[in-house]
């Protein structure tokens, strides 16, 4: 079965400076990833995704991401921090080699603060 | 620009009764989902609909929970003889095929049982 772990529940930044949401997956075949933002009383807002190609994909708002596929990892990054990046953050796979392939399971969420 | 739009936004029942809630997609979108997502975790995927038909179904989906997509536009679920633990966020999202992967939510209905 496919999971998602997102290890810290609470990061912290200071605004300016870069950030990093970390994010691992399990799955038995081939990774889609996702990454989604979801702000107080709102419902989720695409970022990002890796389907295939190149590792670092870029996505919005100045945020990328980078698969890793020996780690299973796909971690959220931005080089530069604003206090309107403060939100809820979540990871996503998609496991292409199962039964239930069109789902997408979820990490618990990362809550990120940047801090003026 | 028109998203996946939800309606009611908010929805407070007593135990025991029953709710609908509905979800419009957005409008080239043949794929449709359900979630539920209770505070503090991310959401859980209920059901999926390929244009009206029903494809997958979760474990989480009880007997009590139906889900419908008529003519493969909105979809509706409804949860009868409500309980407590239903008290969650529901979200729908919606994607085209395989164009593309991503999927797009709406804001959710939020399902307090009291």
């Amino acid at each position: 079965a496919q999971s998602v772990a997102q290890p810290e529940d609470q990061v912290n930044v200071a605004e300016g400076n870069p950030l990093t949401v970390k994010c691992t997956y399990s799955v038995s075949g081939n990774p889609y990833l996702f990454w989604y933002v979801q702000y107080p009383n709102r419902g989720l807002q695409f970022l990002l995704k890796y389907i295939t190609g190149d590792n670092l994909v870029k996505g919005s708002y100045g945020f990328e991401a980078e698969f890793n596929k020996s780690q299973t990892s796909f971690h959220l990054k931005k080089p530069s921090a604003l206090v309107s990046d403060s939100a809820l953050y979540f990871c996503a796979v998609r496991d292409m080699a199962s039964g239930s392939a069109r789902q997408l399971t979820f990490g618990s969420g990362t809550q990120l603060t940047v801090l003026p | 620009d028109t998203g996946v739009s939800q309606n009611p936004r908010h929805k407070i029942t007593k135990r025991g009764q029953n709710v609908t809630f509905r979800c419009d997609p957005i409008s080239e979108h043949n794929r449709l989902y359900w979630y539920r997502q209770t505070l503090g975790q991310g959401p859980e995927f209920l059901t999926y609909f390929q244009n009206e038909a029903q494809l997958e179904k979760s474990r989480l989906l009880s007997d009590r929970f139906s889900a419908e997509r008529p003519k493969g536009s909105f979809s509706t679920l409804e949860i009868q003889r409500t309980e407590q633990g239903d008290s969650a966020m529901y979200l729908c999202a919606s994607s085209y095929g395989t164009v593309t992967y991503e999927q797009y939510f709406g804001p959710g209905t939020r399902l307090t049982v009291t």
